[in-house]
């Protein structure tokens, strides 16, 4: 699997645009790029996915740039529900039995009230 | 709909002693995953299941690590001889099936080896 880079912490303030950068230079062909979070004392939750083309849903956007070897997960209202780590993971889709998930250390967001 | 349960949330073992941990998929689930997050890391992939089929355990740290899932659904995660490096929060996680993307993840089950 391609390695991901992200920064270990950042704030944002409750209301703004929270964004979210990963850095995977190395991405190969047929990986996508997941996004998911983990707020304190929880599991782990999906957020987002996408392979080339920008992507969004109810929670966020995913913008991955043209060459694929970063993108960017834009909360677009933050609140302070969304305080958690950020994991960014690059894999194949389908792996036949290798399906797990290589999570990282993410990145810690804090929203500031 | 009911999530991922995980029984139990917390538990304690002395050194030495056998754990079990359960996991209840989202019914009709058909791929199972467990991961094992130390404090302060990210989750680390432990083994997957698609139905009863344990088709990737290559994550379990050794051989005292034994995973089943023997009618598809539940499945239990086995330590034995359980060591103090064993602490840790066990997540199990369930996909509704090949070809889909989202892992549903329990709560976890925090282990403590003193």
């Amino acid at each position: 699997d391609a390695k991901t880079t992200q920064p270990p912490s950042m704030d944002c303030a409750e209301g703004r645009a929270a964004n979210l950068p990963c850095n995977h230079s190395t991405i190969s062909g047929n990986e996508y790029v997941y996004w998911y979070r983990q707020i304190h004392s929880q599991g782990p939750q999906y957020i987002i996915h996408g392979l080339k083309n920008n992507e969004t849903n109810e929670m966020a956007s995913l913008i991955i740039t043209e060459d694929r070897k970063s993108s960017t997960l834009i909360l677009p209202h933050a609140t302070l529900r969304d305080t958690a780590v950020y994991y960014c993971i690059v894999r194949v889709a389908r792996g036949g039995g290798a399906d797990g998930l290589t999570f990282g250390k993410g990145t810690h967001l804090i929203i500031q009230p | 709909g009911a999530g991922v349960s995980q029984s139990p949330r917390y538990k304690v073992a002395k050194r030495g002693q056998d754990v079990a941990l359960r996991c209840d998929p989202i019914s009709g689930h058909v791929s199972l995953f467990w991961y094992q997050q130390a404090l302060g890391q990210g989750p680390e992939f432990l083994t997957y299941f698609q139905n009863e089929a344990q088709l990737d355990k290559s994550g379990l740290p050794s051989d005292r690590f034994f995973a089943e899932r023997p009618e598809g659904s539940v499945s239990t995660l086995k330590i034995q001889r359980t060591q103090q490096e064993d602490s840790a929060v066990y997540l199990c996680a369930s996909r509704r099936g090949e070809g889909t993307y989202e892992q549903y993840f329990g709560p976890g089950t925090r282990l403590t080896v003193t």
